[in-house]
């Protein structure tokens, strides 16, 4: 089974509406993050999360929520969805400090019409 | 201009062929990773380093902290090795990883 797990991985919806995306992983790392990834960028970081009482803003935080549930998950919801957020979203973890590798969900295909 | 740019940003490659990649960056680091996305999307780490050269089967990557660069060397390309690489450095200020575009690499037989 994958370490780290995104639900669901494609998923059309459309404007106006909210919409969660879930995250596990069975690492057992404290730190967690939410990118989002668009043709010809760069992935972004949205949210990120270095244990359950911690939860920080990244640099595309706009538009988007987290709730981090337990050390295993941390979701990401998008209150009122808007075409702009279409993209590919990645969910990704890390053990730092002890190593920074970063290991990443299967990603979530998002498309808002 | 981006903090991290790779180039080129497209790349095509008969089977067998020696491929290199760069990535220079602007900022203070404290690691950069090269990562690989295949066409289903998914995303894995190749190789984290701070210093000098690491290698694994037929990758290897250097990295030249002076000069704010790093390149990632494909020995022997094999079609299964088309894929997007994608250079992030981790930012020695903030600790976050800043994402170069990619690299699109297609290896024909």
């Amino acid at each position: 089974d994958a370490d780290v797990t995104q639900t669901p991985r494609n998923r059309i919806t459309k404007t106006g509406k909210r919409i969660m995306l879930e995250c596990s992983q069975t690492k057992g790392h404290d730190r967690m993050y939410w990118y989002r990834q668009d043709p010809g960028l760069g992935l972004r970081l949205i949210y990120y999360s270095f244990d359950v009482k911690d939860i920080n803003k990244g640099e595309i935080s706009d538009g988007y929520s987290v709730s981090r549930q337990a050390q295993a998950k941390f979701s990401l919801s998008l209150e009122s969805a808007i075409p702009n957020q279409t993209a590919l979203y990645f969910c990704a973890t890390s053990d730092a400090p002890s190593s920074y590798e970063q290991y990443f969900g299967p990603g979530t295909r998002l498309t808002v019409t | 201009k981006n903090e991290v740019e790779q180039s080129p940003q497209n790349l095509t490659a008969q089977e067998g062929e020696f491929i290199t990649i760069n990535c220079s960056y602007s900022v203070g680091i404290s690691a950069l990773h090269w990562l690989q996305q295949h066409p289903g999307g998914g995303i894995v780490s190749l190789f984290m380093l701070s210093s000098g050269k690491k290698k694994h089967g037929r990758l290897i990557a250097t990295i030249n902290i002076q000069e704010k660069h790093s390149s990632l060397h494909i020995t022997a390309s094999h079609p299964r090795d088309s894929a997007v690489y994608i250079c992030a450095v981790r930012d020695y200020n903030t600790d976050k990883l800043i994402f170069g575009t990619g690299t699109r690499l297609q290896v024909f037989p």
